[in-house]
């Protein structure tokens, strides 16, 4: 697609209950990322991911969290049993390579009520 | 670890130009880039220098010293539109992130 597209753009959900978040990259991007913002923050790093596989998932904050990736396109984040500390706006980008600047989606903004 | 310090908040007047200064803290160095993102949006890629130097992109500079581990962006002609937060940004050489810096928020005024 042109862009990164992410959905769904806003999710409430109850303490305890399951979510998935999904990024769909630019056409062509082989580098995809997640990262978390919270609330006037900066950009927390969860997740990279290099075609199909994730070479580096040392920014995910605890196992409830795993994320895949399909196709070498389409991402889907997951947050089992969630807590309200997760709570945040989860950003997706994707790059052609590790060098050069990222093209970020809009987000999904996360409310765990 | 890596570690990026930049000022929380900057104001400037419309028209004027602005600084906004980050230092890096890295056990390696891929080079610095630079994130726009307006309140409630996506943050868009800005500029990146791997080398010392200045990069300039329209209205928008960024500048490099790896030997002090510094770098800044430079607004010039401020607009009302320029009213953002910046990040500065760079790769962690250990793996494949990019870390952030925890932003400026610049207020541009009339």
């Amino acid at each position: 697609g042109a862009g990164v597209s992410q959905s769904p753009s806003n999710k409430v959900t109850e303490k305890g209950k399951d979510v998935e978040l999904r990024c769909d990259p630019i056409s062509g991007h082989t580098a995809l990322y997640w990262y978390r913002q919270s609330l006037g923050q900066g950009l927390e790093f969860l997740i990279y991911f290099q075609g199909n596989s994730a070479p580096d998932k040392s920014g995910l904050p605890s196992d409830r969290f795993s994320a895949e990736r399909t196709g070498g396109s389409v991402s889907t984040l997951t947050i089992q049993r969630t807590q309200q500390e997760d709570s945040a706006v989860y950003l997706c980008a994707s790059s052609l390579g590790q060098d050069g600047g990222y093209t970020f989606g809009s987000g999904t903004r996360l409310t765990v009520v | 670890g890596q570690s990026l310090e930049q000022p929380s908040e900057v104001t400037a007047v419309e028209g004027a130009i602005v600084q906004i200064n980050c230092t890096y803290q890295t056990s390696g160095f891929y080079g610095l880039s630079w994130y726009q993102q307006h309140d409630g949006g996506a943050p868009t890629f800005l500029s990146y220098n791997g080398l010392d130097g200045l990069e300039e992109t329209g209205r928008f500079s960024s500048f490099l010293s790896r030997s002090d581990s510094y770098g800044y962006l430079l607004l010039q002609e401020l607009q009302m539109k320029d009213s953002a937060s910046y990040f500065c940004a760079v790769r962690d050489p250990g793996g494949f992130k990019t870390i952030f810096g925890a932003g400026t928020r610049l207020f541009v005024k009339a």
